[in-house]
C-alpha cells in the first residue's frame, strides 16, 4: 500500500480557500486518491476521489499532477464548521480492502 | 445520515464482561469494515469482511471476535477487555472489489466503548 505524506495542521479564516497537499511516491498505476473528512467522534465521511487531473464536486476539488505522486485537496471558502481532520488514502489493487488511514491533516478555521 | 447504523452509541463494560457491537449497512454494499479509534490516533483497521468472508485480520486480539452473518450486518463481540480498549470503535461499508477498486467506504457514527 502506498504511504501517504500529509502535513500534521493547518489553521485557516473563514472565507479563505484552503489547500492541504499530500505526497504519495509509492502510488500504484491502479490506485485513487480518496479524500475523507472527520470531525470529532464521528466516523469520516467521503469527500472526494479522482485518479489523474482534476476532479470537482459541490464540496471540494482535487488536483492530480500528472505524475500523481501528490495530490492537494482544495476547500473553497471554507467556514468555522469546516474544522476537522483531513486523511488522504491512496488505495486499490494489490491492497485491495486493507485501508491504512493515517494521521491526517488538522484543519483549524478561525473567525 | 450515511446509511451506515451502529448501536449502541456508548458503552461502558468492565473487564470481565461480555457484550457485542452491532452494524448494520442499508446500502446494498458487499464488504463491512472494523477500525479502532484510540484518541487523538488515527483510525486502526481491524476486520473486513467482503461477501461475509473475513479478507484482513490486522493481528487482532482474540478478545475481539468479530461476525458477519450476511453483507448487511456486523457484529464485534467483546469479552475480557482491557483499559487501553477504550476508544471509538467505527463500522463501514463499501461497494468494492479487491482490484482497482474505487473503494469509497462509508463510516457509521461509532460506538464510544469505555472498559472500567
Amino acid at each position: 500500500l502506498a504511504k501517504t505524506t500529509q502535513p500534521i495542521s493547518m489553521d485557516s479564516y473563514e472565507g479563505q480557500e484552503v489547500n492541504i497537499t499530500c505526497s504519495h511516491n509509492n502510488i500504484a498505476t491502479n490506485d485513487y486518491i480518496t479524500w475523507y473528512q472527520q470531525f470529532p467522534s464521528q466516523g469520516p465521511r467521503f469527500i472526494i476521489q479522482g485518479y489523474k487531473t482534476k476532479v470537482t464536486n459541490e464540496v471540494a476539488s482535487l488536483f492530480i499532477p500528472a505524475d500523481r505522486k501528490s495530490s492537494t485537496l482544495s476547500l473553497p471558502r471554507v467556514s468555522l464548521s469546516d474544522t476537522a481532520v483531513y486523511y488522504c488514502l491512496v488505495g486499490g489493487e494489490p491492497g485491495g480492502f486493507k485501508t491504512i488511514f493515517g494521521a491526517g491533516t488538522r484543519l483549524f478555521v478561525k473567525a | 445520515e450515511t446509511g451506515v447504523t451502529q448501536t449502541p452509541r456508548h458503552l461502558v463494560m468492565g473487564m470481565t464482561n461480555k457484550k457485542s457491537l452491532k452494524c448494520e449497512q442499508h446500502l446494498g454494499h458487499n464488504a463491512m469494515y472494523w477500525y479502532k479509534q484510540s484518541a487523538k490516533k488515527p483510525l486502526e483497521l481491524m476486520f473486513v469482511y467482503n461477501f461475509k468472508e473475513q479478507t484482513e485480520n490486522n493481528s487482532v486480539p482474540s478478545r475481539f471476535s468479530p461476525e458477519c452473518p450476511n453483507s448487511s450486518h456486523l457484529f464485534l463481540h467483546l469479552h475480557t477487555l482491557q483499559p487501553e480498549d477504550s476508544a471509538l470503535y467505527l463500522c463501514a461499508s463499501s461497494q468494492g472489489t479487491p482490484r482497482g477498486s474505487k473503494n469509497i467506504q462509508y463510516f457509521g457514527a461509532g460506538t464510544r466503548l469505555s472498559v472500567l
